[in-house]
């Protein structure tokens, strides 16, 4: 079956743009997570969505980092005014309630702001 | 609060020798514990999970990692490295079945023939 999917695969931006990224889970997935990945600086974890109830949105480094997810599928993340520091490798990952926390990624958004 | 850290940046092993990877944690709750895998230009995969059951966890590609509470560590390990062992390793813990996943800082494993 399908895995999680994420669009664009690549984004170049200028700085001060918006930039919008995608992510489409496993099918029948409740949990969705967004973690952004640097270099040498492992997995930092953005946001997560689990099911109906309120986002955990404490890892969002600034207000210019926001996320969505419709329908208990789709999310969006979107980044105001991009930063060079912004640049980065963005990894959603969705779970299925009854696996718990085990979660399965998607190969990433890579964003590079010049 | 949780948080998990991976004692070693970067491990190199010859071939055919053991592996071990440290993983310490801290959690205020009864975690569940990951580890992942990244090799080069590849996305993440889970190589093992432990979430309460038995304490000497068995995952893919000969892997295995161990629960020590007494000690709060999750030490991943493999008796004989192989080439293609070589990627990135991310301990990562969860506050029991639900809420996010806290990762590492990762650990390079290097395996050289």
């Amino acid at each position: 079956g399908a895995g999680v999917s994420q669009s664009p695969s690549n984004k170049v931006t200028e700085k001060g743009k918006d930039v919008e990224l995608r992510c489409d889970p496993i099918s029948g997935h409740t949990a969705l997570y967004w973690y952004r990945q640097s270099l040498g600086q492992g997995l930092e974890f953005l946001i997560y969505f689990q099911g109906n109830s309120a986002p955990d949105k404490s890892g969002l480094p600034s207000d210019r980092f926001s996320a969505e997810r419709t329908g208990g599928s789709v999310s969006t993340l979107t980044i105001q005014r991009t930063q060079q520091e912004d640049s980065a490798v963005y990894l959603c990952a969705s779970s299925p309630k009854d696996r718990g926390p085990e979660a399965f990624f998607g190969q990433g958004t890579r964003l590079t702001v010049v | 609060a949780q948080s998990v850290t991976q004692l070693d940046s970067h491990v190199s092993v010859s071939e055919g020798t053991p592996v071990l990877l440290r993983c310490n944690y801290s959690s205020s709750y009864s975690p569940s514990l990951f580890w992942y895998v990244q090799h080069p230009n590849k996305g993440l995969q889970l190589l093992l999970k432990y979430t309460s059951a038995a304490t000497l966890v068995k995952g893919i590609n000969g892997f295995e990692a161990e629960f020590k509470k007494s000690e709060t560590s999750f030490h991943l390990t493999k008796p004989s490295a192989h080439m293609s062992d070589a990627a990135e390793y991310f301990c990562v813990v969860s506050r029991g079945s639900q809420g996010n996943l806290i990762f590492g800082k990762g650990t390079k494993l290097s395996v050289k023939p």
